[in-house]
């Protein structure tokens, strides 16, 4: 099973700060299928990345994903107040999904 | 739009079982695998299970495997998680979400772009 880790556990900013969380995994990701989701209380995920660096449909563009193999990484080029949330990556390279821990972008 | 509708949670006791359910409409539902994926409350994802276009191909996680199964009726537009031999650690909420690649693939690996709001399943004496 692939494990990932997420860091920071969380990450305190202001609106209009940039964001950049990591994803690392214990082996490499097949074919980057590596995606991110964003979670606010009370809600399913959403999702907001996929394939490491395409936006799923509807997601702006200040969401940008990037890496390869074991070291991933999402990037919100400037926080809206809508985008203080949980978020998770995900591997779906493998017959067993994971899910890393979760950050939680959180209001500074 | 795509709606995915889950039903069938509950309080349950340890040993029992239960069968969730998954209803899916605004799309064509054999052009996509289904998956399982569940959340205690206040803790993180769990990827449950998954399944392919005309269930050919099935996955578990090795914490469920052997006690629950994936199954789907594309006639009815419906995904089903059979859960047997319940542990008060499957306590969750349970969310059904569609696959985001559309085609007859053998695969179920793909990413998750549509989620239902989920079904509480409470396992406790």
């Amino acid at each position: 099973e692939i494990v990932l880790t997420q860091s920071p556990g969380t990450l305190s900013l202001s609106p209009g700060e940039r964001a950049t969380l990591s994803c690392r995994a214990s082996q490499s990701v097949s074919s980057t299928y590596l995606a991110w989701y964003q979670q606010k209380p009370g809600q399913a995920p959403r999702l907001l990345i996929y394939g490491a660096s395409r936006r799923a449909t509807g997601i702006p563009d200040r969401f940008s994903g990037s890496g390869s193999g074991t070291d991933f990484t999402l990037t919100i080029s400037r926080l809206e107040p809508e985008d203080f949330a949980v978020y998770y990556c995900h591997q779906y390279g493998s017959s067993t999904f994971t899910f890393g821990p979760g950050t939680k972008v959180d209001i500074k | 739009e795509v709606q995915l509708v889950e039903s069938g949670g509950g309080l349950v006791q340890p040993g029992r079982s239960l069968r969730l359910s998954c209803a899916a409409s605004g799309l064509t539902f054999d052009d996509y695998a289904m998956h399982w994926v569940r959340q205690v409350p206040g803790k993180g994802l769990e990827w449950v299970a998954g399944i392919n276009w005309n269930s050919d191909n099935i996955g578990y996680a090795d914490s469920v495997k052997g006690r629950f199964t994936i199954s789907r009726d594309n006639a009815k537009n419906s995904l089903y998680l059979q859960m047997n031999s319940l542990r008060a650690e499957d306590t969750a909420l349970y969310y059904c979400a569609k696959g985001h690649r559309s085609g007859s693939s053998y695969y179920y690996y793909c990413a998750l772009d549509v989620w239902g709001q989920g079904t509480t399943v409470t396992v406790s004496s």
